[in-house]
């Protein structure tokens, strides 16, 4: 079993969408969680970063953290096609412990 | 502040052969980090150094790859020799401190075809 599992997707929505994107973990001792954002050809990139469990919100992008179910979700409102890009969860124990990716799922945003 | 900077962009070679692949890390950052990121997976890490001493390598095939980071500023990674299962994009990351909480600043990636 994948520390961290991610629907590969690809998903597709229109424009204006709301999108959820999500993950599992199976580690319990992971604290902070991570979504990153890859555009193809690209390097991963910080979207958003959350330590234990709890809602964390910066524009249009929500972060949430169910440690009870070890489920991570990132929400996307009103979607843009700027926002079609590969979207990877990551966790790590912190302390110098490694980050753990998800498999990344592809989205695209159509106008 | 500059990112982290990686060459080459693009390298195509034969199995069997060698490849070595650089990485310059942000300024100031004091860890850095390789991931081999395999087409339509998450990246893996391969070795994380900490100034110029290996944090963790535990996944680095270190029969035949090698990396190193002189002076605890920039990186080279060295695969040799090349199997066809290492065709991938290779990833430079640098963070300020060890701590690790996750905040990794990435480069755009060295993309290996191994034909």
């Amino acid at each position: 079993q994948k520390e961290v599992e991610q629907d590969p997707g690809p998903l597709s929505v229109p424009e204006g969408a709301i999108v959820s994107l999500n993950c599992t973990y199976s580690n319990s001792a992971f604290q902070y969680f991570m979504w990153y954002r890859q555009y193809s050809r690209k390097g991963p990139e910080l979207l958003m970063y959350t330590y234990s469990s709890g809602n964390k919100e910066d524009g249009r992008f929500t972060a949430q953290v169910d440690k009870s179910s070890k489920y991570i979700s990132l929400f996307i409102r009103d979607s843009q096609p700027s926002d079609s890009a590969t979207y990877l969860c990551a966790s790590t124990t912190g302390g110098g412990n490694k980050l753990t990716f998800g498999t990344g799922t592809q989205l695209k945003v159509e106008l | 502040e500059a990112g982290v900077a990686q060459s080459p962009r693009y390298k195509i070679i034969e199995k069997r052969q060698s490849v070595a692949f650089w990485c310059n890390p942000i300024s100031g950052h004091a860890t850095l980090y390789w991931y081999q990121q395999i087409l339509g997976q998450g990246p893996k890490l391969l070795i994380q150094f900490q100034n110029n001493g290996v944090v963790d390598d535990s996944q680095l095939p270190k029969d035949r790859f090698s990396a190193e980071r002189l002076k605890g500023v920039d990186s080279t990674l060295k695969i040799q020799p090349a199997k066809l299962e290492d065709s991938a994009v290779y990833l430079c990351a640098s963070s300020r401190d060890r701590a690790n909480t996750g905040e990794l600043f990435f480069g755009e990636g060295s993309r290996l075809t191994v034909l």
